[in-house]
């Protein structure tokens, strides 16, 4: 399985600033994937980071606001965009993993906590 | 299109006694099936992985779960509950094969479990 480290483990911004969070594998991965928590809420998928092409993003998610960048098969930035209080979460990177015998799995970064104040 | 329903926002169990905790899943293609936990300030953990091998999954601190197609359902179980189970479950779908959806994982809302004395 690989191994994620997600940066940072939390943080405080200012309403109306912008925070980039990384997400760094030790071994090139097929997929990968940006998640948000809300407080007291389940996962909701925000994209799909795509290598070398634009992200897809799910539906209630856009560009300006979750610009993804993902420059090659190890390593994903996601920046959350103009931070209003309502984008306090916890942002979770994930890889999907496809192994020789077909049997496949996933991880998941330790998360990003966010405040915004 | 897949979905997952976890039919119980919260359970309580006391020590020592079974844990059910259920989960019925919507996909159009061959699913693969997960058990997340989340203990509180913590990432996730997998607790266990149905991916078309044996309907009968057992998964760590001796959880395990059946996939009943006929029922599109994926209960989660453990025959004694202990003091560190309390947490929060996630049942999650993955479409294995084919569609938009692919490699995309879809979570359930959460089941809080509460373990008393």
């Amino acid at each position: 399985s690989a191994v994620i480290s997600q940066k940072p483990s939390r943080d405080i911004c200012q309403r109306g600033t912008s925070l980039t969070i990384q997400c760094q594998v030790d071994s090139q991965v097929t997929m990968m994937f940006w998640y948000r928590q809300q407080p007291g809420q389940s996962l909701t998928l925000i994209a799909t980071a795509n290598q070398g092409s634009e992200a897809t993003y799910e539906s209630g998610f856009v560009i300006d606001k979750f610009p993804i960048s993902r420059p090659n098969l190890t390593f994903s930035t996601l920046t959350v965009s103009n931070l209003s209080p309502e984008d306090s979460s916890i942002y979770l990177c994930s890889v999907l993993i496809l192994s020789r015998t077909d049997n496949y799995g996933y991880t998941f970064g330790s998360g990003t906590r966010l405040t915004v104040v | 299109a897949q979905s997952v329903t976890q039919l119980d926002s919260h359970v309580s169990v006391s020590e020592g006694t079974p844990v059910l905790l259920r989960c019925n899943y919507s996909s159009s293609y061959s699913p693969s099936l997960f058990w997340y936990v989340q203990h509180p300030n913590k990432g996730l953990q997998l607790l266990l992985k149905y991916t078309s091998a044996a309907t009968l999954v057992k998964g760590i601190n001796g959880f395990e779960a059946e996939f009943k197609k006929s029922e599109t359902s994926f209960h989660l179980t453990k025959p004694s509950a202990h003091m560190s189970d309390a947490a929060e479950y996630f049942c999650v779908v993955s479409d294995k094969a084919g569609g938009t959806s692919y490699g995309k994982l879809t979570f359930g809302q959460g089941t809080i479990l509460t373990v008393h004395p």
